[in-house]
């Protein structure tokens, strides 16, 4: 079963402008992370959080983790055409991730 | 370095058939760990190996099987094929080493099974 849920399912903006998608999730974790899935290819690991820490950067992206509302959130800013993905957030426990069920991101020309 | 190889990228079966897919992880990761990704379920995890030793299960019925290689290769199985097994398969390579594995994995491009 999934652990949590994504929202918004589905988000359609402007080539520059930010894109936030937030995640929620069940259980205790000890990390959390977000990948990138292109027209139903493979996973592509885009950055990982630790349950200790609260706000992390790469690049475009930047993720926060909250333990307490057990959420997190994605923003990619200046997006680009290129960023047309699926985005899912996994929480890592063990030797497994369990996944959201997926932000599907389209950004316009 | 090369990246996860899944083979084949896409295979057609009939119903009651079974199907062997493949992944070759990245050289010097030990841990696979094999994903299905369908519409209506999206991505649940079935199994993962470390050192040819299955660690974790997901929650799929036996007709789903693994194994892993003594070169860290991986090999999925499911048997007596039904339509509902028409999924994306994904194979995740990762060092697999550490008590908090705080790390990210890396996917194959998976292979598309399509059971008719």
């Amino acid at each position: 079963s999934q652990q949590g849920e994504e929202d918004p399912q589905a988000l359609s903006i402007q080539e520059g402008e930010n894109a936030t998608m937030n995640c929620s999730y069940k259980t205790s974790i000890n990390n959390l992370q977000w990948y990138r899935q292109n027209s139903g290819r493979g996973l592509v690991h885009l950055i990982l959080i630790r349950s200790n820490e609260r706000e992390k950067h790469s690049g475009r992206l930047r993720v926060t983790l909250d333990t307490s509302k057990k959420s997190s959130s994605l923003l990619i800013t200046a997006s680009r055409a290129a960023d047309t993905a699926s985005y899912f957030c996994a929480t890592g426990a063990g030797n497994m991730l369990t996944f959201g069920g997926g932000t599907r991101l389209m950004v316009k020309p | 370095k090369a990246g996860v190889t899944q083979t084949p990228r896409y295979l057609i079966k009939t119903r009651g058939q079974q199907v062997t897919l493949s992944c070759s992880p990245i050289s010097g990761h030990r841990s696979v760990s094999w994903y299905q990704q369908t519409p209506g379920q999206g991505l649940q995890f079935l199994f993962e190996y470390f050192s040819e030793t299955q660690r974790n299960k997901g929650n799929f019925p036996g007709r789903f099987s693994g194994r892993q290689f003594s070169n860290s290769r991986s090999e999925m199985n499911v048997s007596t094929l039904e339509l509902g097994d028409s999924a994306l398969y994904l194979c995740a390579s990762s060092l697999g080493q550490g008590i908090i594995p705080n790390y990210g994995y890396t996917f194959g491009s998976g292979t598309r099974l399509t059971v008719v």
